[in-house]
């Protein structure tokens, strides 16, 4: 079974909007971290922001926030007013317990473009 | 300062040639990683060294092998290309193995097999 499902493969954005890349998780770990990467068209993956499963507040970095929500096990990133360099895949990561040698379990993108 | 660097950025070669690549980062971090990209930019874990000492190592073919002179560098030397190594692949790097320690990714070797 998925452990990260990011549902929406591709979302066409107009610049400016708010956005939102859904992602949803699934492990009986009490014990966990989210994490939220972009990959823009250059190819690097560049690290946005990271969630503890233990963390009482939603993470927030800049522009970016993840509405945690526990019990639904979900962790979506918020793009606010987002911007033409938004364009890019953005991935979903999940590490867990010491049984799986805390890899990083991937999902599978979400390609964003932002329209101007 | 680039944190975590790799060499070659690209690299074209022919079936059957052995290669390397690069990985170096300046973080001060205890684990380093290898990842492959394929075209549908799926990321799959190959090898994980935490203070030079392999933690990772998945299904892998035995013609990729990891060496980690020392905590800042972790080479992948792949022998006897073959058409489907062709991918991206990406070094990372954590200060430890909790699961809160976030993975930095260098700049991705991209990898052509002819």
């Amino acid at each position: 079974a998925q452990k990260i499902t990011q549902t929406q493969p591709g979302m066409f954005v107009q610049e400016k909007e708010a956005v939102t890349l859904d992602c949803t998780y699934d492990t009986s770990d009490p014990s966990y971290g989210l994490f939220w990467y972009k990959q823009p068209s250059s190819g690097e993956m560049i690290f946005l922001i990271y969630q503890g499963s233990y963390d009482q507040q939603n993470a927030t970095e800049g522009r970016y926030s993840l509405n945690f929500q526990k019990a639904r096990k979900s962790a979506n990133l918020v793009i606010s007013a987002s911007q033409l360099g938004d364009s890019a895949m953005y991935f979903c990561a999940m590490r867990e317990a010491p049984d799986s040698n805390y890899q990083l379990i991937w999902g599978a993108g979400t390609k964003l473009i932002i329209k101007p | 300062d680039t944190a975590v660097s790799q060499t070659p950025k690209y690299l074209v070669t022919q079936m059957g040639n052995d290669k390397s690549i690069k990985c170096e980062q300046n973080l001060g971090h205890d684990t380093m990683y290898w990842y492959k990209q394929d075209s549908k930019k799926f990321l799959k874990i190959m090898f994980s060294y935490n203070n030079k000492e392999l933690i990772i190592n998945e299904t892998v073919p035995n013609r990729f092998s990891p060496k980690s002179p020392d905590k800042a560098h972790l080479n992948l030397h792949i022998n006897s290309l073959e058409l489907g190594d062709s991918a991206v692949y990406f070094c990372a790097s954590s200060q430890g193995v909790s699961g809160t320690d976030t993975q930095y990714f260098g700049p991705g070797t991209r990898l052509t097999v002819l």
